[in-house]
């Protein structure tokens, strides 16, 4: 099993430019979610997905939209890309809600 | 509000150097408390999940602990492999599903 994979590694952007991140997991997993985790400021969730086909706000959702057509895919999306969405992304999944296990993470930079 | 203070900031050990790391938290109905390990450039790693107090988890030279009011992570002999950044988070019941409050983590190093 590969796990929870994300798809790119790495991303520059300029700002107004829009891109989306993939984010895969092969563990039949229910909930999904994204983070970003910027220095001194920890893991703080962007987008959550209690199944296929929903999807909810987190704390920090503003700029960001995502979507889960696919129970194993969950998208996240940029409009509109601002320096201040430099970032590392990350994705994890969890089969009960409460483990959650995390992928790889994607380093984006907005210039 | 829901919060986790982790503390310290940093710690700096020799091989062989037992210690504890501390993740303070205030919530509003504690699910459960989970422990993270995350090396330079990679994802977090789950090390484990605490529900209630008095309980504890043992992985390898790591403890886990928890109280009504915080948790430790012993480490016992470590090793210059276990310097990581090790990361507390806590999921508050009657809040959304799964969703999980991170400290800024402990950054551990391990000198030989």
């Amino acid at each position: 099993n590969a796990g929870v994979t994300q798809t790119p590694k790495f991303r520059v952007l300029k700002t107004g430019q829009s891109m989306t991140l993939l984010c895969a997991q092969d563990m039949n997993h229910e909930y999904m979610y994204w983070y970003r985790q910027d220095p001194g400021m920890g893991l703080r969730l962007i987008h959550y997905s209690v199944g296929e086909g929903t999807t909810a706000k987190g704390e920090v959702p503003d700029g960001y939209n995502v979507s889960r057509l696919k129970k194993q895919n969950f998208l996240l999306g940029l409009e509109s890309a601002a320096p201040s969405q430099t970032s590392v992304y990350f994705c994890a999944s969890s089969n009960n809600g409460y483990e959650q296990y995390f992928g790889p993470g994607t380093r984006l930079t907005v210039t | 509000e829901d919060q986790v203070t982790q503390s310290p900031e940093a710690l700096r050990l020799q091989e062989g150097e037992s210690s504890s790391l501390n993740c303070s938290y205030t919530v509003s109905g504690l699910r459960g408390l989970f422990w993270y390990r995350q090396d330079p450039g990679k994802g977090p790693e789950f090390l484990f999940t605490l529900y209630s107090a008095g309980e504890e988890k043992e992985k390898e030279r790591l403890k886990a602990t928890l109280t009504k009011k915080e948790s430790f992570l012993h480490i016992t002999a470590p090793k210059p492999e276990d310097s990581a950044t090790y990361l507390c988070a806590v999921q508050a019941g009657g809040g959304s599903q799964g969703n999980l409050i991170f400290g800024k983590g402990t950054k551990l190093s391990v000198k030989p």
